[in-house]
């Protein structure tokens, strides 16, 4: 398709495992965005990519957090150890350099 | 320190009856002002950006504009189809775009 694509769109998991949430970005947009939206919260920003390297993790909110970017496409956000509070969901944007976000329709995670 | 803040939180309106929807922000340097709508379980679908004080831009029954402080999203005649969140985002000196909490709009027949 010609948007961003996420997946999975749902994921349960148990407290203490590790999710991977991947995001298929717009052909030629050279840059990515993660975003965490809790209920009832807004957009968190959690990590920005230009190409394959990433100059802002500011938002990361962990150690457990991490992101990379391959090929300067598709990018992994690998969440270890997930805790209760890590429950939200996670979406993915991509754009142009300093051009508006184009969001995908979120990975929901859920930790029990 | 907010630097988007998006009023009010909720907002009910009847078929027909137009409103404005505020945001207002604190950032120096401002590089660019956005508006989303967000359906529920979808992400937000961009809508419009605005540059500088002044700017207007129009789309359908919504019209967004920009002051130095904030931006309005005004609605007219607003219809069912309309009830969604609105985003608001702004863009300083970094790269992300930073989210005010949105303002829930519903719509009734």
């Amino acid at each position: 398709g010609a948007g961003v694509s996420q997946s999975p769109s749902n994921k349960v998991t148990e407290k203490g495992k590790d999710v991977e949430l991947r995001c298929d970005p717009i052909s030629g947009h050279t840059a990515l965005y993660w975003y965490r939206q809790s209920l009832g919260q807004g957009l968190e920003f959690l990590i920005y990519f230009q190409g394959n390297s990433a100059p802002d993790k500011s938002g990361l909110p962990s150690d457990r957090f991490s992101a990379e970017r391959t090929g300067g496409s598709v990018s992994t956000l690998t969440i270890q150890r997930t805790q209760q509070e890590d429950s939200a969901v996670y979406l993915c944007a991509s754009s142009h350099p300093r051009g508006e976000l184009f969001f995908g329709e979120g990975s929901r995670l859920t930790v029990l | 320190e907010d630097q988007v803040t998006q009023s009010p939180e909720a907002l009910r309106l009847q078929e027909g009856e137009s409103s404005s929807l505020n945001c207002s922000y604190t950032v120096s340097g401002l590089r660019g002002l956005f508006w989303y709508r967000q359906d529920p379980g979808k992400g937000p679908e961009f809508l419009f950006t605005l540059y500088s004080a002044g700017e207007e831009k129009e789309k359908e029954r919504l019209k967004a504009t920009l002051t130095k402080k904030e931006s309005f999203l005004h609605i007219t005649a607003p219809k069912p189809e309309d009830s969604a969140t609105y985003l608001c985002a702004v863009c300083d000196s970094g790269y992300a775009l930073n989210f005010g909490k949105g303002t829930s709009l519903l719509v009734t027949p």
